[in-house]
């Protein structure tokens, strides 16, 4: 059963950066994929970046470029998402998730969806 | 970008009703790839329906997802008291995007 452990909550000051771990256990953490997701307080449900471990190669909204970073320790199993340049707008909580995929009807594409989650990480930015 | 619009915003029914979830695309969303997912107080998101109509394992068959293009669905058939909750659509493509979700509430 694959299960995903996120790191304890954290109190940042505004202008300074965060890192969040997911460590996972189960699954197949090299080709399974893995994205980053948040949810500020009382809001709905916004992407932040995805990496798949085998090809090193992070994908992040355009929102975060050049704020966030999301890698992936092999030897460890466990991904990371860092934001940098905190502001009170990031207080949320941030989710890691799976990313799997299942082969559609007629074998030409695959879904993708997200289908085991962390409990999530709180992040609370104040001075 | 693909833009999600969910609607309602709120949903009140009684327990037995049927529900009906909107999810409209600002573009067509490639090959169907629409995901819904439930969430409750407290708790990551749960997902539900995958490639717009295929439920995930161990998700009641009261579930059910439809549509293609740029208009789906989200159909509860018989509402119980464990559906009342938030529910996103989301697409995955070269960028993710989620609705802004639908609370199912209890009238």
């Amino acid at each position: 059963q694959v299960q995903l452990v996120q790191s304890g909550a954290e109190v940042k000051k505004p202008g300074s950066s965060v890192k969040v771990s997911c460590r996972t256990s189960g699954g197949t953490f090299s080709t399974d994929g893995l994205t980053w997701v948040r949810q500020a307080p009382g809001q709905g449900l916004e992407w932040v970046g995805r990496i798949i471990p085998i090809l090193n190669k992070p994908n992040y909204a355009q929102k975060f470029l050049g704020r966030v970073t999301i890698t992936a320790d092999k030897s460890t199993t466990t991904a990371y998402m860092e934001l940098s340049s905190l502001r009170s707008e990031d207080t949320a909580i941030y989710f890691c998730a799976r990313v799997s995929q299942t082969l559609a009807p007629g074998g030409d594409h695959y879904y993708y969806y997200m289908d085991v989650w962390g409990k999530g990480t709180a992040v609370t930015v104040s001075s | 970008e693909i833009v999600l619009t969910q609607s309602p915003g709120t949903l009140s029914l009684s327990p037995g009703e049927r529900a009906t979830l909107s999810c409209r695309a600002s573009q067509s969303v490639s090959r169907n790839d629409l995901t819904w997912y439930q969430q409750k107080p407290g708790q990551a998101p749960r997902l539900l329906i995958y490639g717009a109509s295929n439920r995930a394992t161990g998700i009641p068959d009261r579930f059910s997802g439809s549509g293609s293009g740029t208009d789906f669905t989200l159909t509860i058939s018989s509402l119980e008291p464990e559906d009342f909750a938030v529910y996103f659509c989301q697409q995955y493509g070269t960028s993710v995007t989620f609705g802004g979700g639908t609370k199912v509430e209890i009238k």
